[in-house]
């Protein structure tokens, strides 16, 4: 298993200001998501950060809004831009084990709040 | 989409009794997977069914898949006060094994 470490924890934001995540893994890993949990919902999957590539986002969810980086294969960064109220959410980095069975690891999350 | 629905969306019982909870999907899989979800943090992934597996085991659980029914169970015998939390079924088909997240089920256990 993988240990994973996400910054900031929480945050409470302004509306129309960004926020950058980080997520760090003490391991390199070939898979990385990035997730959404809104309040008393489900995960949903924003986008697969690729290393070295454009991340591939999921129905719903554009790189201008969440712009993702990896630029190797223990670190990536999502950015919620131009936020609003309705960002509100826990945003979960995770990564799946080598060879890959299915399950994933995650990170604690980070809580936004958007005022 | 959501594939997986878990039910009931809340349960809550006597630390010692044991807790059931269960998920149904739409279309076939290729896994099916439990996850545990404590007070907004992380996910800690529980225990993983193959499609062509029925039953699985780990320490005080206990998973069954039924896929002619489309279902699955999750079984926590003895349950303790630690165990309140929030549980996830995940599961994954055709040829992506990404997980996709039913709604949860939220367990207190009394003490």
């Amino acid at each position: 298993s993988a240990v994973i470490s996400q910054k900031p924890s929480r945050d409470i934001c302004q509306r129309g200001t960004s926020l950058t995540i980080q997520c760090q893994v003490d391991s390199q890993v070939t898979m990385m998501f990035w997730y959404r949990q809104q309040p008393g919902q489900s995960l949903t999957l924003i986008a697969t950060a690729n290393q070295g590539s454009e991340a591939t986002y999921e129905s719903g969810f554009v790189i201008d809004k969440f712009p993702i980086s990896r630029p190797n294969l223990t670190f990536s960064t999502l950015t919620v831009s131009n936020m609003s109220p309705e960002d509100s959410s826990i945003y979960l980095c995770s990564v799946a084990s080598a060879p890959w069975a299915g399950e994933l690891f995650f990170g604690e999350g980070s809580r936004l709040t958007v005022l | 989409s959501q594939q997986g629905e878990e039910d009931p969306q809340a349960l809550s019982i006597q630390e010692g009794e044991n807790a059931t909870m269960n998920c149904s999907y739409k279309t076939s899989i290729n896994n099916l997977q439990w996850y545990r979800q404590n007070s907004g943090r992380g996910l800690v992934h529980l225990i993983l069914i193959r499609s062509n597996e029925r039953e699985k085991h780990s320490g005080r659980l206990r998973v069954t898949l039924d896929t002619s029914k489309k279902s699955s169970s999750l079984l926590i015998t003895a349950s303790r006060a630690a165990d309140t939390a929030s549980y996830f079924c995940a599961t994954d088909a055709g040829g992506s094994y990404i997980p996709t997240f039913g709604r949860g089920t939220s367990l207190i256990v009394h003490p």
